[in-house]
């Protein structure tokens, strides 16, 4: 059974960091791309960051390029983004996602990480 | 960066009633479409790909159809379970994009 699983949200202060992870399993992780998608509260889906299988390709949203990284360790199978100089309107429900094989969708999902930008 | 706009932003049915949902892309992403139902508090749910082809495991009461940039999501008859936000995502090019979502509400 494919899981995903993100951790590390918390509460954090603007300018401040954090960082998420996302264990997967029930799959070949070492072959898949992931993705981080956020949602800010009672708004839409955002794309923020993919990462290829190998971590050799890699694309931010505009919104976060810069100061957020996105890696992962395939012998955790675990990815990471990692959050800086977080600003008030980075707070959202951060979702891990894997994508789908020979799309750029995305099929497996996390339950979501809240990440609160607030002093 | 490619726009996506979903119409209508809310819905109003009934179980049983024939629903689509209509998601447009700024310039022509081919067939690279994806569909997602939201339901509150939880993380979406993948059920088309490649503009009409059901994930497993997908009712197959919803269909997705449209290619270029015009594209609809069809439930053919909606049932309690349906009720639920939409959105749409192409995958043509990155930054990848989602629409703002159509609410599926009860009647």
């Amino acid at each position: 059974e494919v899981q995903v699983l993100e951790s590390g949200g918390g509460l954090v202060q603007p300018g401040g960091s954090l960082r998420l992870s996302c264990a997967a399993s029930g799959f070949m992780f070492n072959t898949n791309s992931m993705t981080w998608v956020r949602q800010a509260p009672g708004k839409g889906l955002e794309w923020v960051a993919i990462i290829n299988y190998n971590g050799r390709s890699i694309y931010y949203a505009d919104s976060v390029k810069g100061r957020f990284t996105i890696s992962r360790d395939n012998s955790q199978s675990t990815v990471y983004l990692q959050m800086n100089s977080l600003r008030v309107e980075d707070t959202a429900v951060y979702y891990c996602a894997k994508e789908a094989i020979g799309t750029t969708a995305f099929d497996y999902w996390g339950q979501g990480a809240l990440v609160t930008v607030s002093s | 960066d490619i726009q996506m706009t979903q119409s209508p932003s809310t819905l109003s049915a009934s179980v049983g009633d024939r629903v689509t949902i209509t998601c447009r892309a700024s310039q022509s992403i081919s067939d690279w479409l994806a569909w997602y139902q939201q339901k509150p508090g939880k993380a979406p749910k993948f059920l088309i790909y490649k503009a009409s082809t059901l994930q497993g495991g997908v009712p197959s009461r919803f269909s997705g159809s449209g290619s270029g940039t015009e594209f609809t999501l069809t439930i053919s008859s909606l049932q309690p379970d349906d009720f639920a936000t939409y959105y749409c995502q192409q995958y043509k090019s990155y930054p990848l994009t989602f629409g703002g979502g159509t609410k599926v509400e009860i009647k």
